[in-house]
């Protein structure tokens, strides 16, 4: 159980295009998603809290119009990145809590690596 | 996060020995995580800790809280090529159940 599934896993386009992922929760309904993004050989760092009918909470330092989350139902967050740059490349990777559990673990997707050429 | 540091960055070991890794946070924690990725991959949830002096164990992996709930080890026993990863310390220290994740240790394990 607590599957999670994160489309696409690799993106390759051109600077100034616009990329979507999708984050679902295959077997659980998430309230609350987490979008992270991971440099190589780094630890994650959280970008925003994802939350079901309402806002997107955005971490210090990152751009909401450049990084769109919608969570539009209890079973998927979008991250789109919006007019993409080389620098936006990295790793990007969801996870999801199951609703109303309590303290319990995040689930993660496979990641995105997304390449800007 | 400079609150969180996990130790040793990286380790080798040969299979069959045991290992090793720390994590240390500068303040109480909620809640702790150790995952284990593969490099490029998602994590793979191994445990959770929540109470002091809590331990829990899976096959041939043990992890422990400290009293003061700020320090977790994981060891892992015996090792086999599969444990080789990189594992990863995440803590929660608030109600908004955001995690901080240390940087990881990197673990390679030799025939």
């Amino acid at each position: 159980g607590a599957v999670v599934s994160q489309h696409p896993s690799r993106v390759i386009c051109k600077s100034g295009t616009s990329v979507k992922i999708e984050c679902r929760s295959l077997d659980f309904q998430a309230t609350t998603m987490f979008w992270y993004r991971q440099f190589p050989k780094q630890s994650l760092m959280l970008m925003a809290t994802s939350n079901e009918g309402s806002k997107a909470t955005y971490e210090q330092g990152v751009e909401k119009d450049k990084f769109l989350i919608n969570h539009a139902s209890l079973t998927l967050s979008t991250l789109t990145v919006t007019s993409a740059h080389p620098e936006d490349s990295s790793f990007y990777i969801c996870s999801a809590r199951v609703s109303g559990a309590g303290n319990q673990p995040q689930h993660f997707g496979d990641g995105t690596r997304l390449s800007i050429l | 996060s400079q609150e969180l540091e996990q130790s040793p960055q990286s380790l080798i070991v040969q299979e069959g020995k045991n290992l090793t890794i720390n994590c240390t946070s500068s303040k109480t924690l909620y809640g702790l995580y150790w995952y284990k990725q593969k490099y490029g991959e998602g994590l793979i949830f191994l445990m959770m800790l929540q109470k002091g002096g809590e331990e829990k164990s899976h096959e041939k992996i043990t992890a422990k809280l400290d009293e003061k709930k700020q320090q977790s080890s994981l060891h892992i026993t015996a090792s086999q090529p599969s444990h080789a990863g990189i594992y990863l310390c995440g803590v929660r220290r608030s109600n908004d159940y955001k995690l901080s994740f240390g940087a990881g240790t990197t673990v390679t394990v030799r025939a």
